[in-house]
């Protein structure tokens, strides 16, 4: 039974780059939240998906960041333009449903260096 | 807003003692209050949650955590220490008020047990 998937584990790029990180959810879980994890910082919810939906964005920042799940495929965070104040490890996690006591499941993160 | 607070930034304790590790909350409504755990350069694993029912929850790896409405805390115990408990732990409310679905996390709580 397969977890959470992530991928890059690491992701380097330069100032002005673009920086695309992958999530695969748990099988059968529909429901994907990405968080972003700052050096010495609890987690910060950033967005919250569904299939083909944006439910929830109140965390993400306005500009250069984007997300997707769509019907296919893995979800994707997008960040155009990346600086270093970017750098941070960033975690998807999925869950079967969007109930109040659904249980989040989380990857093993993606840790995006900006140099 | 839904918050939790960790107050102590590092715990220390001795192989074999009993550790506890502090969560206090603020919410409005009912609180759903989770409990993970971070080992270096890991995502996160989901230990325990407190949804409704008994105030004493148990968790994975012999962890348990205490539910105190009027303390308004939720603090992470464990009978006897092992040296591989060593890691980030991380207390989380569900935030009802803004969104059902994103986690609110504390700051992080290091445990070091010593041999």
């Amino acid at each position: 039974n397969a977890g959470v998937m992530q991928n890059p584990r690491h992701l380097v790029r330069r100032r002005g780059q673009e920086a695309r990180l992958r999530c695969s959810p748990v099988k059968g879980h529909s429901h994907v939240y990405w968080y972003r994890q700052l050096p010495e910082e609890g987690l910060k919810f950033m967005v919250y998906l569904q299939k083909e939906n944006i439910i929830d964005e109140s965390g993400m920042p306005k500009e250069r960041f984007s997300a997707e799940f769509p019907k296919e495929g893995p979800s994707i965070l997008r960040i155009q333009q990346v600086v270093r104040g970017d750098s941070a490890a960033y975690f998807c996690a999925s869950s079967p449903q969007t109930g109040t006591t659904d249980t989040q499941y989380f990857g093993p993160g993606t840790r995006l260096t900006v140099l | 807003a839904q918050s939790v607070a960790q107050p102590e930034d590092q715990v220390n304790v001795a192989e074999g003692n009993p550790l506890t590790v502090k969560c206090t909350y603020s919410v409005s409504g009912n609180p759903y209050l989770f409990w993970y755990v971070q080992y270096p350069n890991r995502g996160l694993q989901f230990l325990l949650k407190y949804i409704t029912g008994d105030n004493l929850v148990k968790g994975s790896y012999g962890f348990e955590a205490e539910f105190n409405k009027s303390q308004t805390s939720f603090h992470l115990k464990k009978p006897s220490a092992l040296v591989s408990d060593s890691a980030l732990y991380f207390c989380a409310v569900r935030d009802l008020v803004t969104g059902f679905q994103k986690l609110v996390f504390g700051t992080g709580t290091r445990l070091l047990v010593s041999p």
